[in-house]
Parts: structure tokens; sequence; C-alpha cells
């Protein structure tokens, strides 16, 4: 079974200070999908980013980045100079390939509330 | 402009009274899925079509339905809300089952509230 685990339920920050969001996965299977959605109070889940589990580079994009690495089955978010527009709830998820599907398992996810 | 699209974006529905939700989409994808999220909670997969091809999750109840009759349109049946029904629901799509080239794109979601 696949777990993913979000061990920060809530984070305050104040703007332009950096912040890590942890993503802590588990599976028993060699290939697999990570990914980060961002949901602000509208309620739709945003796509982030999507991670092969044989491609452990780094990527940044603006204002985020990513840190994946398999020896600590973990898929870290960083935000660098966080803003208020930035104040969500941030889901990790994991997709595995199953028989002819794969779905998402998702983490219980971290609210960032950003303040002025 | 939008691409997956719920309505209504909220409902009220009475306790036991039948209520349908609505999930649209403009990308021609042959996946749609319906999740449940409820308040501080990871969305949790209800069930999905791929094409007309119909799939239940184990543990989703017998309340819950479905229907697509067509690409572009998929549709949330619950037969008989009762209060733990009350929930944000998802619906998302993508282009093929299998995610290793591709992601799910969520709607904005359908709150319902039930009384």
């Amino acid at each position: 079974a696949q777990k993913v685990t979000q061990a920060q339920t809530e984070i305050s920050v104040v703007e332009k200070e950096d912040v890590t969001l942890d993503c802590v996965y588990e599976t028993r299977d060699t290939t697999y999908y990570l990914f980060w959605y961002k949901q602000p109070p509208s309620g739709e889940l945003v796509f982030l980013i999507r991670r092969n589990s044989f491609d452990e580079q780094n990527e940044i994009s603006g204002r985020y980045s990513w840190n994946f690495q398999k020896s600590t089955s973990s898929f870290n978010f960083t935000i660098t100079a966080s803003q208020v527009v930035d104040s969500a709830v941030y889901f990790c998820a994991l997709s595995v390939e199953g028989s002819g599907y794969s779905t998402l398992t998702f983490g219980k996810g971290t609210m960032l509330l950003v303040s002025p | 402009d939008a691409m997956v699209i719920q309505n209504p974006r909220y409902q009220v529905t009475q306790f036991g009274k039948p209520v349908t939700l609505s999930c649209s989409q403009t990308l021609n994808h042959n996946v749609m899925y319906w999740y449940q999220q409820k308040s501080s909670q990871a969305p949790k997969l209800l069930f999905h079509y791929y094409d007309k091809d119909f799939n239940n999750e184990a543990d989703t109840p017998d309340n819950f339905q479905s229907r697509r009759p067509n690409t572009s349109f998929c549709f949330l049946d619950i037969r008989s809300p009762g209060l733990g029904d009350a929930a944000m629901y998802l619906c998302a799509t993508s282009s093929q089952r299998d995610l290793q080239s591709d992601t799910q794109y969520f709607g904005p979601g359908t709150r319902l509230t039930v009384l």
C-alpha cells in the first residue's frame, strides 16, 4: 500500500520568509510518480509539479523549488521569499502503476499562511 | 479558460433528498474522476471513468453513483444524502489512466451542504 505523510499541519510565516513543506512517502514499487498540488481558498486543486521516481534532479521554477531524495523517501517543497498569495493548502501526492491504471494517494496537506 | 468546470459551485440539499453534481471538461480527456474532500482532509477517490468503463473504489458507499453520457460530461448522483456526505466534491480529468506522463487536472469543486 502507498502512503504519503505531511507532518506539518499548518505553517505560518511572514511575507518574504522562505518556507519548506515536507513530504515523506512510502511505496514498495520501484516506479512511481510524485506530485505537489496547491489548493487556495477557492477550492480548486492546482497542479504544481510532477516528478518520476527515476529522475532525482531537483527542480526550480521561479520562487518554487523541489528537493527529491530517494534515499530518505522525501519530496520537499520550498517557497523562497513567500508572498501572501502563496497562502493555501499544499498537498503532496504519490501515484504508482497499478493494474492498467494509477491513482493518486494524497497526504493530509499542509496549510500555509503567509501574513503581510 | 476553464478546462474542468463544475456546477453548481455550492449545493444545498435536504437529508435524504437526491442530488446530482455536474462536471464537464474541454480537454477531451479519456479519464474523469470524482473525489470527496471533507473539511481539513485529503481528497478521497470515489470512482473514475476510463472512456465508458466505470471503476468504483472498493470503499465507496452504494449511495454514490455516477454517469458519463459522453466524453465531456460526468455526473455524481447521491441517492440519499446523509449529514456525513457534506463535503467538497472535486472532479478531475487525465488523458490516460496511467499517470506515467500525465497528471490529473481538477475542477473548482462543488461544496455540498446537507440540512
